[in-house]
Protein backbone atom coordinates (compact mmCIF):
# COMPACT_ATOMS: atom_id res chain seq x y z
CA UNK A 1 0.00 0.00 0.00
CA UNK A 2 1.28 3.82 -0.67
CA UNK A 3 1.17 5.72 2.51
CA UNK A 4 2.04 9.15 4.00
CA UNK A 5 2.86 9.53 7.36
CA UNK A 6 3.42 12.88 9.05
CA UNK A 7 3.40 12.39 12.43
CA UNK A 8 3.93 16.07 13.95
CA UNK A 9 0.25 17.18 13.97
CA UNK A 10 1.24 20.77 14.69
CA UNK A 11 4.42 22.52 15.52
CA UNK A 12 5.17 25.94 17.08
CA UNK A 13 8.49 28.05 17.07
CA UNK A 14 9.45 31.78 18.10
CA UNK A 15 10.80 33.14 14.58
CA UNK A 16 14.55 32.95 13.95
CA UNK A 17 14.32 28.82 15.30
CA UNK A 18 15.36 25.97 12.71
CA UNK A 19 12.28 23.57 12.26
CA UNK A 20 11.85 20.27 11.09
CA UNK A 21 9.13 18.83 9.83
CA UNK A 22 9.04 14.88 9.26
CA UNK A 23 7.24 12.76 6.41
CA UNK A 24 7.84 8.86 6.14
CA UNK A 25 6.75 7.04 3.18
CA UNK A 26 5.34 3.19 2.12
CA UNK A 27 5.92 2.27 -1.17
CA UNK A 28 6.52 -1.22 -2.98
CA UNK A 29 7.52 0.49 -6.11
CA UNK A 30 11.29 1.12 -6.81
CA UNK A 31 10.28 4.43 -8.97
CA UNK A 32 8.73 7.30 -7.31
CA UNK A 33 8.54 10.79 -7.13
CA UNK A 34 8.15 12.70 -3.30
CA UNK A 35 6.69 16.37 -3.16
CA UNK A 36 6.19 18.96 -0.48
CA UNK A 37 3.74 21.65 -0.65
CA UNK A 38 2.44 24.62 1.54
CA UNK A 39 -0.65 25.47 2.20
CA UNK A 40 -0.76 29.00 3.68
CA UNK A 41 -3.96 30.58 5.23
CA UNK A 42 -5.60 31.41 1.97
CA UNK A 43 -6.06 27.59 1.03
CA UNK A 44 -4.12 27.33 -1.76
CA UNK A 45 -1.44 24.55 -1.86
CA UNK A 46 1.77 26.05 -3.17
CA UNK A 47 4.40 23.55 -4.80
CA UNK A 48 8.10 23.81 -3.01
CA UNK A 49 10.25 20.73 -4.10
CA UNK A 50 10.02 17.60 -6.14
CA UNK A 51 12.17 14.34 -5.69
CA UNK A 52 12.93 11.23 -7.27
CA UNK A 53 13.54 7.74 -5.95
CA UNK A 54 17.21 7.25 -7.80
CA UNK A 55 18.14 11.34 -6.42
CA UNK A 56 19.52 10.80 -2.63
CA UNK A 57 21.02 14.20 -2.93
CA UNK A 58 19.62 16.63 -0.13
CA UNK A 59 18.86 19.90 -1.41
CA UNK A 60 19.12 23.58 -0.43
CA UNK A 61 17.02 26.57 -1.59
CA UNK A 62 17.43 29.54 0.50
CA UNK A 63 16.22 29.01 4.34
CA UNK A 64 14.47 25.44 2.94
CA UNK A 65 16.57 22.21 2.99
CA UNK A 66 15.67 18.51 2.41
CA UNK A 67 17.21 15.26 3.82
CA UNK A 68 15.95 11.98 1.79
CA UNK A 69 16.98 9.02 3.02
CA UNK A 70 15.79 6.16 1.57
CA UNK A 71 17.10 3.64 3.97
CA UNK A 72 14.37 4.76 6.97
CA UNK A 73 11.84 6.04 4.20
CA UNK A 74 11.56 9.65 5.07
CA UNK A 75 11.60 12.91 3.11
CA UNK A 76 11.94 15.54 6.13
CA UNK A 77 11.86 19.25 5.50
CA UNK A 78 14.06 21.68 7.37
CA UNK A 79 13.16 25.34 7.69
CA UNK A 80 16.43 27.42 9.08
CA UNK A 81 15.48 30.79 11.18
CA UNK A 82 11.77 30.44 10.47
CA UNK A 83 9.44 33.54 9.79
CA UNK A 84 6.05 34.50 10.53
CA UNK A 85 5.24 34.21 6.63
CA UNK A 86 6.53 30.57 6.57
CA UNK A 87 3.12 29.61 9.18
CA UNK A 88 1.20 27.12 7.18
CA UNK A 89 0.48 23.85 7.02
CA UNK A 90 2.91 21.93 4.90
CA UNK A 91 1.98 18.40 3.09
CA UNK A 92 4.31 16.00 2.20
CA UNK A 93 2.98 13.68 -1.01
CA UNK A 94 3.81 10.74 -2.38
CA UNK A 95 3.08 9.94 -6.60
CA UNK A 96 1.93 6.31 -7.45
CA UNK A 97 4.00 5.10 -9.88
CA UNK A 98 0.65 2.71 -11.44
CA UNK A 99 0.89 4.21 -14.84
CA UNK A 100 -1.72 7.37 -13.25
CA UNK A 101 -1.13 10.31 -11.68
CA UNK A 102 -2.17 10.55 -8.22
CA UNK A 103 -0.55 12.18 -5.29
CA UNK A 104 -1.70 10.64 -2.41
CA UNK A 105 -0.36 12.97 0.66
CA UNK A 106 -0.03 12.94 4.30
CA UNK A 107 -2.28 14.70 6.83
CA UNK A 108 -0.21 17.39 7.16
CA UNK A 109 1.73 19.31 9.87
CA UNK A 110 0.84 22.63 10.86
CA UNK A 111 3.52 24.97 11.90
CA UNK A 112 2.94 28.22 13.57
CA UNK A 113 5.87 31.24 13.90
CA UNK A 114 5.32 33.29 16.33
CA UNK A 115 7.40 36.62 16.58
CA UNK B 1 1.35 33.13 -16.70
CA UNK B 2 -2.06 32.30 -15.53
CA UNK B 3 -2.19 29.53 -12.55
CA UNK B 4 -5.02 27.49 -12.25
CA UNK B 5 -8.41 29.17 -11.81
CA UNK B 6 -11.39 27.52 -9.80
CA UNK B 7 -15.12 28.90 -9.87
CA UNK B 8 -16.89 29.62 -7.65
CA UNK B 9 -14.91 30.02 -4.33
CA UNK B 10 -17.65 29.26 -2.07
CA UNK B 11 -20.92 27.63 -2.60
CA UNK B 12 -23.33 26.80 -0.18
CA UNK B 13 -25.94 24.85 -1.14
CA UNK B 14 -29.35 22.64 0.14
CA UNK B 15 -29.06 18.65 0.71
CA UNK B 16 -30.40 17.07 -2.19
CA UNK B 17 -29.19 19.58 -4.68
CA UNK B 18 -27.13 19.74 -7.54
CA UNK B 19 -23.94 21.59 -7.93
CA UNK B 20 -21.34 22.57 -10.43
CA UNK B 21 -17.90 22.99 -9.74
CA UNK B 22 -15.31 24.28 -12.64
CA UNK B 23 -11.46 24.15 -13.06
CA UNK B 24 -9.96 26.08 -15.68
CA UNK B 25 -5.90 24.68 -15.85
CA UNK B 26 -2.71 26.18 -16.88
CA UNK B 27 -2.99 26.81 -20.76
CA UNK B 28 -1.41 24.01 -22.38
CA UNK B 29 -1.52 21.64 -19.67
CA UNK B 30 -2.98 18.03 -20.61
CA UNK B 31 -3.36 16.55 -17.40
CA UNK B 32 -5.99 17.74 -14.97
CA UNK B 33 -6.66 16.77 -11.85
CA UNK B 34 -9.95 16.58 -8.81
CA UNK B 35 -8.78 16.16 -5.06
CA UNK B 36 -11.38 16.83 -2.05
CA UNK B 37 -9.95 18.22 1.01
CA UNK B 38 -11.65 17.86 4.04
CA UNK B 39 -11.05 19.78 7.32
CA UNK B 40 -7.82 18.78 8.97
CA UNK B 41 -7.11 16.30 5.93
CA UNK B 42 -4.63 16.11 3.36
CA UNK B 43 -6.17 16.34 -0.15
CA UNK B 44 -7.60 12.89 -1.50
CA UNK B 45 -7.67 12.42 -5.14
CA UNK B 46 -10.45 12.26 -7.61
CA UNK B 47 -10.13 11.75 -10.44
CA UNK B 48 -7.46 12.14 -13.48
CA UNK B 49 -7.86 13.40 -17.21
CA UNK B 50 -5.18 13.72 -19.98
CA UNK B 51 -6.93 15.72 -22.41
CA UNK B 52 -10.57 14.81 -22.79
CA UNK B 53 -10.53 11.06 -21.10
CA UNK B 54 -11.01 10.44 -17.66
CA UNK B 55 -7.61 8.21 -17.48
CA UNK B 56 -8.41 7.45 -13.60
CA UNK B 57 -11.61 7.47 -11.49
CA UNK B 58 -10.99 5.19 -8.98
CA UNK B 59 -11.07 8.31 -6.15
CA UNK B 60 -14.69 9.22 -7.31
CA UNK B 61 -16.55 8.17 -4.09
CA UNK B 62 -19.92 7.00 -5.43
CA UNK B 63 -22.10 7.67 -8.51
CA UNK B 64 -23.58 10.95 -7.51
CA UNK B 65 -20.32 12.50 -8.61
CA UNK B 66 -19.52 12.68 -11.76
CA UNK B 67 -16.64 14.69 -14.13
CA UNK B 68 -16.15 16.17 -17.59
CA UNK B 69 -13.56 17.83 -19.63
CA UNK B 70 -15.01 17.85 -23.31
CA UNK B 71 -12.85 19.60 -24.95
CA UNK B 72 -9.61 18.77 -23.25
CA UNK B 73 -9.27 22.27 -21.52
CA UNK B 74 -12.02 23.39 -18.82
CA UNK B 75 -13.38 20.33 -16.30
CA UNK B 76 -16.46 20.80 -14.70
CA UNK B 77 -16.98 18.04 -11.68
CA UNK B 78 -20.39 17.61 -11.06
CA UNK B 79 -22.22 16.20 -7.74
CA UNK B 80 -25.69 15.10 -7.55
CA UNK B 81 -28.68 14.90 -4.72
CA UNK B 82 -25.49 16.39 -2.43
CA UNK B 83 -25.68 15.87 1.21
CA UNK B 84 -24.11 17.03 4.34
CA UNK B 85 -20.94 14.52 4.54
CA UNK B 86 -20.38 16.50 0.27
CA UNK B 87 -18.66 19.55 2.08
CA UNK B 88 -15.27 19.99 2.10
CA UNK B 89 -12.82 21.85 -0.44
CA UNK B 90 -12.32 20.58 -3.80
CA UNK B 91 -9.00 21.58 -5.11
CA UNK B 92 -8.07 21.29 -8.75
CA UNK B 93 -5.25 20.79 -9.92
CA UNK B 94 -3.15 20.51 -13.43
CA UNK B 95 0.26 19.61 -14.87
CA UNK B 96 1.81 19.43 -18.21
CA UNK B 97 1.28 15.82 -18.89
CA UNK B 98 4.17 14.79 -21.33
CA UNK B 99 3.90 11.30 -22.69
CA UNK B 100 5.65 7.98 -21.55
CA UNK B 101 8.22 7.94 -19.45
CA UNK B 102 8.14 11.97 -18.92
CA UNK B 103 4.67 11.81 -17.55
CA UNK B 104 6.04 10.21 -14.38
CA UNK B 105 5.40 11.66 -11.76
CA UNK B 106 5.30 15.61 -13.15
CA UNK B 107 4.20 18.52 -10.37
CA UNK B 108 0.65 18.97 -10.15
CA UNK B 109 -0.13 23.33 -10.11
CA UNK B 110 -3.17 23.62 -8.09
CA UNK B 111 -6.01 26.34 -7.97
CA UNK B 112 -7.58 27.96 -4.92
CA UNK B 113 -9.95 25.69 -4.73
CA UNK B 114 -13.74 25.44 -4.41
CA UNK B 115 -14.93 25.52 -0.98
CA UNK B 116 -18.61 23.14 -0.87
CA UNK B 117 -20.98 23.60 2.00
CA UNK B 118 -23.93 21.89 2.00
CA UNK B 119 -26.99 22.74 4.60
Amino acid sequence: AQKVTQAQTEISVVEKEDVTLDCVYETRDTTYYLFWYKQPPSGELVFLIRRNSFDEQNEISGRYSWNFQKSTSSFNFTITASQVVDSAVYFCALFMNTGFQKLVFGTGTRLLVSP
Amino acid sequence: GAGVSQTPSNKVTEKGKYVELRCDPISGHTALYWYRQSLGQGPEFLIYFQGTGAADDSGLPNDRFFAVRPEGSVSTLKIQRTERGDSAVYLCASSPGGTGVTQLGETQYFGPGTRLLVL
